[in-house]
């Protein structure tokens, strides 16, 4: 069965520094998104992207994230510089768009410690 | 902005004792669908319902969406500790994106 790809799986930084995480979606999948999930919380959506193109970053700090997706395959998402607040989970998610359905799957994630 | 509400936050029964989480909205869905996540695991998604008073069954999993779409439920009939997990519904709004609810955290004693 295929399945979202994530790396690395955990990420130790210490603040001030750079983070990139990587996805690879399901083949095929023209939807991605990006979520971060602190503990005990909901994902929350902070970037969206329909093949290329980005439909909604609404939720992303653009002052120290960013994510680009540029062959609308694969997808990574930078942190610049991290900050203590960025721990959480990243996950990334994909959706094949035009079915009926728009059941995302999930990514086994990214864990960010910042230190 | 628009919220999605999930109680209880947490839920600990007993292996056969039925569960329940409810999930409640500010303002009516287009759809919305149920996740699942293990411990330590990602969602995993287990529905969507998308029409007014809609019930889906699944297995031991019954779920529910309000006649005015902005409720739903998932009930669990006889709990196992394979349930063990937390569950969030997500609302869908109509421009397409998912707002997830904080999920129902269930334990399941042996």
């Amino acid at each position: 069965e295929a399945e979202v790809a994530q790396s690395p799986r955990y990420k130790i930084t210490e603040k001030s520094q750079a983070v990139a995480f990587w996805c690879d979606p399901i083949s095929g999948h023209a939807t991605l998104y990006w979520y971060r999930q602190i503990l005990g919380q909901g994902p929350e959506l902070l970037v969206q992207f329909q093949d290329e193109s980005v439909v909604d970053d609404s939720q992303l700090p653009k002052d120290r994230f960013s994510a680009e997706r540029l062959k609308g395959v694969d997808s990574t998402l930078k942190i610049q510089p991290a900050e203590l607040g960025d721990s959480a989970m990243y996950l990334c998610a994909s959706s094949l768009v035009g079915r009926g359905t728009y059941e995302q799957y999930f990514g086994p994630g990214t864990r960010l410690t910042v230190t | 902005g628009q919220q999605v509400m999930q109680i209880p936050q947490y839920q600990h029964v007993q292996e056969g004792e039925d569960f329940t989480t409810y999930c409640n909205s500010s303002t009516t869905l287009s759809n919305i669908q149920w996740y699942k996540q293990r411990p330590g695991g990602h969602p995993v998604f287990l529905i969507q319902l998308v029409k007014s008073g809609e019930v889906k069954k699944q297995k031991r999993l019954t779920f529910q969406f309000g006649e005015a779409k902005k409720n739903s439920s998932l009930h669990i009939t006889a709990t196992q500790t394979t349930d063990v997990g937390t569950y969030f519904c997500a609302g869908r709004r109509s421009q397409g994106n998912l707002i997830f609810g904080k999920g129902t955290k269930l334990s399941v004693k042996p």
